[in-house]
């Protein structure tokens, strides 16, 4: 199994830019999560979804963040517009159930 | 309010030199405890899974126990390659997704 996907790995945007983060989760996993990193603050969860539906999006920081998954195998987390304090590392995870998350290689965001 | 902590925030260890990391936890119902290892630049990659305080799991260096208030993942006779944040997580009986805490770095010098 590919694990979890990210896509880009990397991303420098200037602020006031639209970013979007794509992840493609676990075949056969029914959970997905997207979590934000940051040395202060550790590992955020922003919002999760279960059998493709949004279920607690209270992490999700403000309205310029938004995600979506239309399908099984596709979710993607949105910032319009971005600023600078967006700038850290996101994570996408999937799970079979609650409890053990997969993991993908993340999406280190900057914004200038 | 469910709450993770994990302490040290970092450890500087001597190749060979046992320690161990901790993670205490407040929260409503523990359905349970997850320890995953986070190496520069990568996800987190999960190690353990304990469900019931008592419970004890190995792999390779690494020992996690499992009390009523907190859990220990102790590392014996580590090596450099076992460098790496270690981030504890707990699962509530609530219908959410896991709390993380902010993790120990650990480094070991050979």
């Amino acid at each position: 199994d590919a694990g979890v996907i990210q896509s880009p790995r990397h991303e420098v945007t200037e602020m006031g830019q639209e970013v979007t983060l794509r992840c493609k989760p676990i075949s056969g996993h029914n959970s997905l999560f997207w979590y934000r990193q940051t040395m202060m603050r550790g590992l955020e969860l922003l919002i999760y979804f279960n059998n493709n539906v949004p279920i607690d999006d209270s992490g999700m920081p403000e309205d310029r963040f938004s995600a979506k998954m239309p399908n099984a195998s596709f979710s993607t987390l949105k910032i319009q517009p971005s600023e600078p304090r967006d700038s850290a590392v996101y994570f996408c995870a999937s799970s079979l159930g609650p409890g053990g998350l997969y993991f993908g290689p993340g999406t280190r965001l900057t914004v200038t | 309010e469910d709450q993770v902590t994990q302490s040290p925030e970092a450890l500087r260890l001597q190749e060979g030199e046992s320690s161990s990391l901790n993670c205490s936890y407040t929260v409503s119902g523990l359905r349970g405890l997850f320890w995953y290892r986070q190496d520069p630049g990568k996800g987190p990659e999960f190690l353990f899974t304990l469900y019931s305080a008592g419970e004890e799991k190995e792999k390779e260096r690494l020992k996690a126990t499992l009390t009523k208030k907190e859990s220990f993942l102790h590392i014996t006779a580590p090596k450099p390659e076992d460098s790496a944040t270690y981030l504890c997580a707990v699962l509530t009986s609530g219908n959410t997704p896991l709390v993380f805490g902010k993790g120990t770095r650990l480094s070991v010098i050979a």
